[in-house]
C-alpha cells in the first residue's frame, strides 16, 4: 500500500526566514498531494495542493513542488511568521480522493 | 454546504471498557469516510475508510472496528479498550472533485485509556 514519508518531523525557524518540509511516496498511482496546517488543538485543514500534472503551484507565500520521476514533493513558506507555527502533514492520495495516506507531520517553529 | 460532526470532543475510559464513537456528515451522499489517529506528537494514521454503506476497509489490524450503517454515518467501536488505544481520533469526509480532493475533518475526539 501507499507509505507516505515526511521530512523534518521538527523544524525550527527564525520570523522571515523560509521553511522546507519534505515528502516522498511510495505508490506511483498516487495523483493528488494536499498539504494540511494543523494549529494547537484545532482540527487539521487544506491550506494548498496539486496534482500531478503540475511540476509547482504557488500561493503567495507558500508553493508546492512534485516530482513525480523520483516520487518527491515539497512545502516551501517564504517570509515566515510567527502564526505559521503549527504542525503541517503532507498527504498521498489516488484520484477522487480515495484512501488519503498523511505523512507524519512536520512541527515548524516560527521564533519572532 | 457540507459539515461534518463527530462527538463526544473528549472522553476518558477505563482499560476493558466499550468504545464508540460517531461521525455523521450533512450536505453530501456517499461520501468517502475514514478514521484516523492521531497519538500525541505524531502523525494521522489511517485506522479504517469506508466508500458506501457497509464498505469498510481496515489499514490497521488492532481491536478496533468500524461500520458504517447509513450513508453519512461512520462508527469506530471498541469492544475492550486498551492503554494504547488512548490519542486523537478524527473523523474525515473526502470530497472527491475534480478541481480539490479535500478532506474535512471533524473536531476530533480526544480519548484517554485510565
Amino acid at each position: 500500500g501507499e507509505n507516505v514519508e515526511q521530512h523534518p518531523s521538527t523544524l525550527s525557524v527564525q520570523e522571515g526566514d523560509s521553511a522546507v518540509i519534505k515528502c516522498t511516496y511510495s505508490d506511483s498511482a498516487s495523483n493528488y498531494f494536499p498539504w494540511y496546517k494543523q494549529e494547537l488543538g484545532k482540527r487539521p485543514q487544506l491550506i494548498i495542493d496539486i496534482r500531478s500534472n503540475v511540476g509547482e503551484k504557488k500561493d503567495q507565500r507558500i508553493a508546492v513542488t512534485l516530482n513525480k520521476t523520483a516520487k518527491h514533493f515539497s512545502l516551501h513558506i517564504t517570509e515566515t511568521q510567527p502564526e505559521d507555527s503549527a504542525v503541517y502533514f503532507c498527504a498521498a492520495s489516488m484520484p477522487g480522493g480515495f484512501k488519503t495516506i498523511f505523512g507524519a507531520g512536520t512541527r515548524l517553529f516560527v521564533k519572532a | 454546504s457540507q459539515t461534518i460532526h463527530q462527538w463526544p470532543a473528549t472522553l476518558v475510559q477505563p482499560v476493558g471498557s466499550p468504545l464508540s464513537l460517531e461521525c455523521t456528515v450533512e450536505g453530501t451522499s456517499n461520501p468517502n469516510l475514514y478514521w484516523y489517529r492521531q497519538a500525541a506528537g505524531r502523525g494521522l494514521q489511517l485506522l479504517f475508510y469506508s466508500v458506501g454503506i457497509g464498505q469498510i476497509s481496515s489499514e490497521v489490524p488492532q481491536n478496533l472496528s468500524a461500520s458504517r450503517p447509513q450513508d453519512r454515518q461512520f462508527i469506530l467501536s471498541s469492544k475492550k479498550l486498551l492503554l494504547s488505544d488512548s490519542g486523537f481520533y478524527l473523523c474525515a469526509w473526502v470530497s472527491g472533485g475534480r478541481v480539490r480532493t479535500e478532506a474535512f475533518f471533524g473536531q476530533g475526539t480526544r480519548l484517554t485509556v485510565v
